[in-house]
C-alpha cells in the first residue's frame, strides 16, 4: 500500500508568482484536503475534493484553487503570491465517509520572498 | 470564525508520567472530534474519530473521551515514554463538512 505523497518537498518562489503543488492519494482513496499550516498555528482547512468535485471550503480566497484528477491524485493552484502564504502545505486523503480517517503526506514548504 | 482550542500549548513530563491535555470546540454543528499525533520530521497520524457524546477509545497507553454536549475532548497518555513526545493534534469536522484543528499541544517526554 503506497502513503500519500507531496511535491516539491520545498519551494521558494516570489510575491505575484504563482504556484502548483501536488499531491497523490494512498492507494483506494477517492477523497483528498488540503491544508495551510503557518508557524506556531494548526493546520487551515483549504478545501476538499471528493471524486474530482470541490467538497467543502474554507475561508481561503478565491486565489487558492484546486483539482482532483481521475485517479485521485490532486493539486493545489496559489496565484498572485502573498508573503503571508508561506507555510506547510498539507495534503491528506480518505476513503470520502467524514469519519474516516486521514493519512497525511509529509508536506510542502513553500516560502514566499 | 470558528474556535477550536487546545490546552495547555506545550506539556514536559518525566518518563512513566500519565498526563492528559484538553480540545475544546463549539458544541453546535459537530459532527466528528478527530485526534491526530504530529512527530517532528513526519506526517500528522490519525489516533481516534469519536462522533457520540460520552464516547471513549483506547489504543494502547493512549485513550480519548468525547463530551459533545459541552465541547470538550480529553486525550490521556498512561505511563509516558519518550517515544510519546509529539505534538497532539484535535480537528472538529462540523455538519458543512469542514475541518477545524487546534493548534496543538506538544508534549517532551524526558527520560
Amino acid at each position: 500500500e503506497t502513503g500519500v505523497t507531496q511535491s516539491p518537498t520545498h519551494l521558494i518562489k516570489t510575491r505575484g508568482q504563482q504556484v502548483t503543488l501536488r499531491c497523490s492519494s494512498q492507494s483506494g482513496h477517492n477523497t483528498v484536503s488540503w491544508y495551510q499550516q503557518a508557524l506556531g498555528q494548526g493546520p487551515q482547512f483549504i478545501f476538499q475534493y471528493y471524486r474530482e468535485e470541490e467538497n467543502g471550503r474554507g475561508n481561503f480566497p478565491p486565489r487558492f484553487s484546486g483539482l482532483q484528477f481521475p485517479n485521485y491524485s490532486s493539486e493545489l493552484n496559489v496565484n498572485a503570491l502573498e508573503l503571508d502564504d508561506s507555510a506547510l502545505y498539507l495534503c491528506a486523503s480518505s476513503t470520502g465517509a467524514p469519519l474516516n480517517e486521514q493519512f497525511f503526506g509529509p508536506g510542502t514548504r513553500l516560502t514566499v520572498l | 470564525i470558528l474556535n477550536v482550542e487546545q490546552s495547555p500549548q506545550s506539556l514536559h513530563v518525566q518518563e512513566g508520567d500519565s498526563t492528559n491535555f484538553t480540545c475544546s470546540f463549539p458544541s453546535s454543528n459537530f459532527y466528528a472530534l478527530h485526534w491526530y499525533r504530529w512527530e517532528t520530521a513526519k506526517s500528522p497520524e490519525a489516533l481516534f474519530v469519536m462522533t457520540l457524546n460520552g464516547d471513549e477509545k483506547k489504543k494502547g497507553r493512549i485513550s480519548a473521551t468525547l463530551n459533545t454536549k459541552e465541547g470538550y475532548s480529553y486525550l490521556y497518555i498512561k505511563g509516558s515514554q519518550p517515544e510519546d513526545s509529539a505534538t497532539y493534534l484535535c480537528a472538529f469536522l462540523d455538519n458543512f463538512n469542514k475541518f477545524y484543528f487546534g493548534s496543538g499541544t506538544k508534549l517532551n517526554v524526558k527520560p
